[in-house]
């Protein structure tokens, strides 16, 4: 089967570095993807890595190894408002074109 | 504005009666997607399209239907809704970059 792991919760405080990981195991890996979404709201794009390596934007980074099945989210300079939930979503390729499969999500609470 | 929009936003039927929830976009995308949200399981893709008159199930299909006779439209068909369709509902459309743009969501209450 397909699946990804995330952890189910992370707390940190304003100001800091926090680092979400995501394992993955599923056929036809084409890309990682990072979605962010605020309570009552719908999930907005972060990232894409489709190659390893890190990508950044802004106070958001993430990164992607393809031999290990693995990515994770960094976020620095933790703000209040960055209390949301991550999810992480792998791209397969499937019979008739490419899936989507997310993770169950993380919950970061950002504390003062 | 770009978006993604959807309707109804809010939907309490039931159970058996036929429903369609719209979704539309404006960005000339050619993949669309439905996804159910459901707490602790994340958002489970429903059907996808590639393109117009182009569709294939996602992970979790069943009791749904789906169309694709236009770019910008992207219906899904509940036949017989049952109770455990209860659920928030986005529909997403894709940019070429890879970039997933959610509608605001549709809850659903099958009764």
């Amino acid at each position: 089967g397909q699946s990804l792991e995330q952890p189910s919760e992370v707390t940190a405080v304003e100001g800091a570095i926090v680092q979400i990981n995501c394992t993955y195991q599923t056929s036809g890996f084409y890309g990682l993807s990072w979605y962010q979404q605020h309570d009552g709201g719908a999930p907005t794009f972060l990232s894409y890595n489709a190659l390893d390596g890190l990508e950044e934007t802004g106070r958001f980074s993430s990164f992607l190894s393809r031999s290990d099945s693995y990515g994770y989210l960094l976020l620095q300079e933790l703000q209040m408002k960055d209390s949301a939930s991550y999810f992480c979503a792998v791209r397969v390729l499937n019979t008739g074109g490419f899936k989507t499969i997310f993770g169950a999500g993380t919950r970061l609470f950002v504390k003062a | 504005e770009a978006q993604v929009t959807q309707n109804p936003r809010y939907l309490i039927t039931v159970t058996g009666k036929k429903l369609t929830v719209t979704c539309s976009q404006n960005m000339n995308h050619e993949y669309m997607s439905w996804y159910r949200q459901d707490p602790g399981l994340g958002l489970r893709q429903i059907y996808y399209s590639m393109n117009v008159e182009v569709t294939d199930k996602g992970d979790v299909p069943e009791g749904y239907k789906v169309s694709r006779k236009e770019k910008r439209n992207f219906p899904l068909i509940l036949e017989s809704p049952s109770p455990n369709q209860t659920s928030l509902y986005f529909c997403a459309s894709q940019s070429p970059m890879k970039t997933q743009y959610f509608g605001p969501g549709t809850r659903l209450l099958v009764l």
